[in-house]
């Protein structure tokens, strides 16, 4: 089935290093979300798309988070100089539509990406 | 501001015997609901899901959630639980903030079952 895809499943960082992290949306989804959890926590909001607009970024944590979706399909978080504090899972989500029209929220997420930085 | 707690960090129970998940959210309007599960290394599976109308719902693999407005409560239940229950599980509210309709999560629950 096609369902929401994240590569590279597993990534180990030198603290310092820049990572990119890839997100395949479900095809025709609209609204693409990220979501950092980290170790025994849930998931927390970190951006939000809707096709190829960022309208949400209240999330990101620092500057050096930095995220894109230039043809309103694939999507790339991109963290610069990681630090240690960066170990999470990052999960990406596809919604069919935004807004606040009842089922067409439900948001579709990923296998996750999960992040080490040494 | 919108949150969800779960109040019980970790839970055991014996194969057979029948579960509770506490949840509880504060929101301002309308919420929608959802409990998600997680296994070890895996992504999260969608359990059930409120949004209107009946206050108890079915879900996938025997659980079902009610929706209690008055309490601000959404707790999972299972009648019996089986050995490969055993997981995290996440409680969840959708709601509307400056126009983005995220979701906001519990700290998970994590489930141990006794054989």
């Amino acid at each position: 089935g096609a369902g929401v895809s994240q590569s590279p499943r597993y990534k180990v960082a030198k603290r310092g290093q820049d990572v990119a992290l890839r997100c395949d949306p479900i095809s025709g989804h609209v609204s693409l979300f990220w979501y950092q959890q980290a170790l025994g926590q849930g998931p927390e909001f970190l951006t939000y798309f809707q096709n190829e607009a960022q309208l949400d970024k209240s999330g990101l944590p620092s500057d050096r988070f930095f995220a894109e979706r230039p043809e309103g399909s694939v999507s790339t978080l991109k963290i610069q100089r990681t630090q240690q504090e960066d170990s999470a899972v990052y999960l990406c989500a596809s919604s069919l539509v935004g807004g606040a029209s009842g089922s067409y929220n439900e948001q579709f997420f990923g296998p996750g990406t999960r992040l080490t930085v040494l | 501001a919108q949150s969800v707690t779960q109040p019980d960090i970790h839970i055991t129970v014996s194969e057979g015997a029948s579960l509770e998940l506490r949840c509880n959210y504060s929101y301002g309007a309308t919420p929608y609901l959802f409990w998600y599960v997680q296994s070890p290394g895996q992504g999260l599976q969608l359990l059930l899901k409120y949004f209107s109308g009946d206050t108890l719902v079915q879900g996938i693999k025997g659980f079902e959630a009610e929706f209690k407005r008055s309490q601000s409560s959404f707790n999972l239940r299972k009648p019996s639980v089986h050995w490969s229950d055993a997981a995290e599980y996440f409680c969840a509210v959708a709601g509307t903030t400056s126009g983005t309709y995220k979701y906001i999560f519990g700290t998970g629950t994590r489930l141990k079952v006794l054989a």
